[in-house]
């Protein structure tokens, strides 16, 4: 089945730390991207990649970093800079050469502090 | 700044009647619309799309209409069931994904 692959599901991070959140695609998509979902808001933008080895800083990069090393792949890692990390994290990608194919979500990554 | 709202933030309806949620952008250089249904603790679920250049698309159970003139678009959706229970939003794009507006959502409870 093609699609997004969000791991963990769950994730507790303790002050101080940074913790990485992984993303697989199998859908041959071009652009991935990073949202932040927190209760009563839209969807905010973190980073996107619209290629290999290149991506941008979205609207909330601050305490965030992320890579592209390969098309199938885009981990996010939230560091000891992000103060307010408790969300829930959606991985999304699209294929930009082609509009009107959608932009697909992976299954999310809720992330709270202990 | 540019904006996606919606209209209703809590919509209640009958088993078996018909839901209408709306949706206002503000980029009329949006080209491109999706409407995604979200389940509690789920990631979002494209529903239906469509491009500028038409005013209604419809799907099974769903239709979208999209009036540009006053940069509106509305997710119908036909003989609403329990599981149509869930928050429906939508996203305005524009630039081919350069830029991607969310909506706040609307959450659709269906009373049995």
């Amino acid at each position: 089945d093609g699609g997004i692959t969000q791991s963990p599901k769950y994730l507790f991070r303790k002050e101080g730390q940074n913790v990485t959140l992984s993303c697989e695609q199998n859908l041959n998509h071009d652009a991935m991207y990073w949202y932040r979902q927190d209760p009563g808001q839209g969807l905010r933008l973190i980073y996107y990649s619209q290629i290999v080895n290149d991506f941008q800083k979205g609207d909330i990069a601050e305490g965030y970093s992320v890579s592209r090393e390969k098309k199938e792949s885009f981990p996010l890692t939230v560091t000891s800079a992000q103060k307010n990390p408790t969300a829930f994290y959606l991985c999304a990608s699209s294929n930009p050469a082609n509009l009107g194919t959608g932009i697909y979500f992976g299954a999310g990554t809720r992330l709270s502090v202990l | 700044g540019e904006s996606v709202g919606l209209h209703l933030p809590t919509l209640s309806v009958q088993e078996g009647d018909n839901s209408i949620i709306n949706c206002a952008y503000s980029n009329s250089a949006s080209d491109y619309f999706i409407w995604y249904k979200q389940e509690s603790g789920k990631g979002p679920q494209f529903i239906i799309d469509i491009r500028s250049n038409m005013d209604k698309r419809q799907g099974q159970r769903v239709t979208v209409l999209l009036n540009k003139t006053v940069k509106h678009l509305s997710l119908q959706i036909a003989a609403t069931q329990p599981g149509d229970s869930a928050v429906y939003f939508c996203a305005a794009i524009s630039g081919g994904y350069q830029k991607v507006t969310f909506g706040t959502g609307t959450k659709l409870q269906v009373i049995p």
